[in-house]
């Protein structure tokens, strides 16, 4: 059974970077599909922001591109999320879960870590 | 981008009737590219549905989806007092993925 957990620090200051880890278990990585992270403002939708293969490919949301790096290590079985001068507005629950499949962009997400509630404040 | 839609915002509905919800798309998606999700208070999402028809593993079978185009809909054949939850749709036919607002269907 695959599982994904998020860690990382629950509070970063404004101007930080926010760092995040998704380690998985019960599947390489290096045998998934893609690799993705999506995060969730309180009491608000879901915003996918950056997505990883085993290789290296990575696909970014255009929105979030010039802030966001995606990486993975295979040798720990784990993708990591690096986000740029935070703000307030980046304050969010951060997911991480597996592409299912991979067609002309990763595809439906399953499954999901459990989430991270990140906050950005002073 | 594509831009989902989903209504209603919330749906009133009681346990064993039937639940309808839509989501549409700013432009056309091949149904093989759409998922549909469920997500309960304090949970992550769950995949219910992908590829516009089929159910995830270990998916009731009263959850189907249909629709194609612009226009797609999840439907709960007769409501469990554990599907009231918040729903997304979701594409994948185009970059950026995106996801739908939303529909919350609730006890009425």
């Amino acid at each position: 059974q695959v599982q994904l957990q998020e860690s990382g620090p629950r509070l970063v200051k404004p101007s930080e970077t926010l760092s995040l880890t998704c380690t998985v278990s019960g599947l390489s990585v290096s045998n998934g599909l893609y690799w993705g992270w999506i995060r969730q403002p309180p009491g608000k939708g879901l915003e996918w922001i950056a997505s990883i293969y085993h290789s290296g490919s990575t696909f970014y949301n255009p929105s979030l591109k010039s802030r966001v790096s995606i990486s993975i290590d295979t040798s720990k079985d784990q993708f990591s999320l690096n986000l740029s001068s935070v703000t307030a507005a980046d304050t969010a629950v951060y997911y991480c879960a597996r592409h299912r499949d991979y067609d002309i962009v990763p595809a439906q997400l399953d499954p999901w870590g459990q989430g991270l509630l990140v906050t950005v404040s002073s | 981008e594509i831009v989902l839609t989903q209504s209603p915002g919330t749906l009133s509905l009681s346990p064993g009737e039937r639940a309808t919800l839509s989501c549409r798309a700013s432009q056309s998606v091949s149904s093989i590219y759409l998922a549909w999700y469920q997500q309960k208070p304090g949970q992550a999402p769950r995949l219910l549905i992908y590829g516009a028809y089929s159910r995830a593993a270990g998916i009731p079978d009263r959850f189907s989806g249909s629709g194609s185009g612009t226009d797609f809909t999840l439907t709960i054949s007769r409501l469990e007092p554990e599907d009231f939850a918040v729903y997304y749709c979701q594409q994948y036919g185009d970059s950026p993925l995106t996801f739908g607002g939303g529909t919350k269907v609730e006890i009425q």
